[in-house]
């Protein structure tokens, strides 16, 4: 168990520009989640995956975004057109094989953007 | 609708003082999930304690224990001799009983043990 892992830890980007966050979640873990933290709020959900299938959007999960889990592995998340707004911790978190919502979650790091 | 509650944003303890951290928590489910997570100064979340809505007994694990009390809609937790390594972000959250729904967060305590 090496843990989930999210590269990189911090992008600084301009307005406008793309951006695209890598998770790779624990080997044997099957779902797979997304959600965005704010300066001092909790962890929004955004998305989540069971294995390569996307099960779930939430509505901040506004067109400019969009997560891909091929093979049901690592996952990215992209962030088109930057926006100000945009600038968050972006977490990425995984369960069991035999997971729902209310298994435990394990997080990664999480990749800090910064918008400018 | 889901909603948590942590009403203290900043909690300030001397070392081995014990410290209560506060979730209160609203649903319309008659049965549920509660959590804890640490969120430590490396930004990791670490999960804490999952407790189910039928089961009320207090619970203790070395210096942490957990106080759910359905009456209140409460899932308090309190630190015991708090110590430096004890300081982060504490977040309380709750999911529907199938885990159908994804977890609902409050917006956290900090918690600053000082020496």
């Amino acid at each position: 168990d090496t843990g989930v892992s999210q590269n990189p830890r911090h992008k600084i980007t301009k307005r406008g520009q793309n951006v695209t966050f890598r998770c790779d979640p624990i080997s044997e873990h099957n779902r797979l989640y997304w959600y965005r933290q704010t300066l001092g709020q909790g962890p929004e959900f955004l998305t989540y995956f069971q294995n390569e299938a996307q099960l779930e959007k939430s509505r901040l999960l506004s067109d400019r975004f969009s997560a891909e889990r091929p093979k049901g592995s690592f996952s990215t998340l992209e962030i088109q057109r930057t926006e100000q707004g945009d600038s968050a911790m972006y977490l990425c978190a995984s369960s069991p094989r035999t997971g729902s919502y209310n298994s435990p979650l394990h997080f990664g790091n999480g990749t800090r953007l910064t918008v400018t | 609708a889901q909603k948590v509650t942590q009403a203290q944003t900043e909690i300030s303890v001397v070392e081995k003082e014990d410290v209560t951290l506060d979730c209160v928590y609203e649903t319309r489910d008659t049965t549920y999930y509660l959590f804890w997570y640490k969120q430590p100064p490396s930004g990791e979340l670490v999960f804490l304690i999952r407790r189910n809505s039928f089961d009320e007994q207090n619970e203790i694990s070395g210096r942490y224990s957990w106080n759910f009390q359905k009456s209140t809609s409460s899932f308090n937790f309190t630190i015991t001799a708090s110590q430096v390594v004890d300081s982060a972000v504490y977040f309380c959250a709750l999911s529907d009983y199938s885990g159908n729904t994804p977890l609902v967060f409050g917006k956290g305590t900090r918690l600053s043990v000082i020496a």
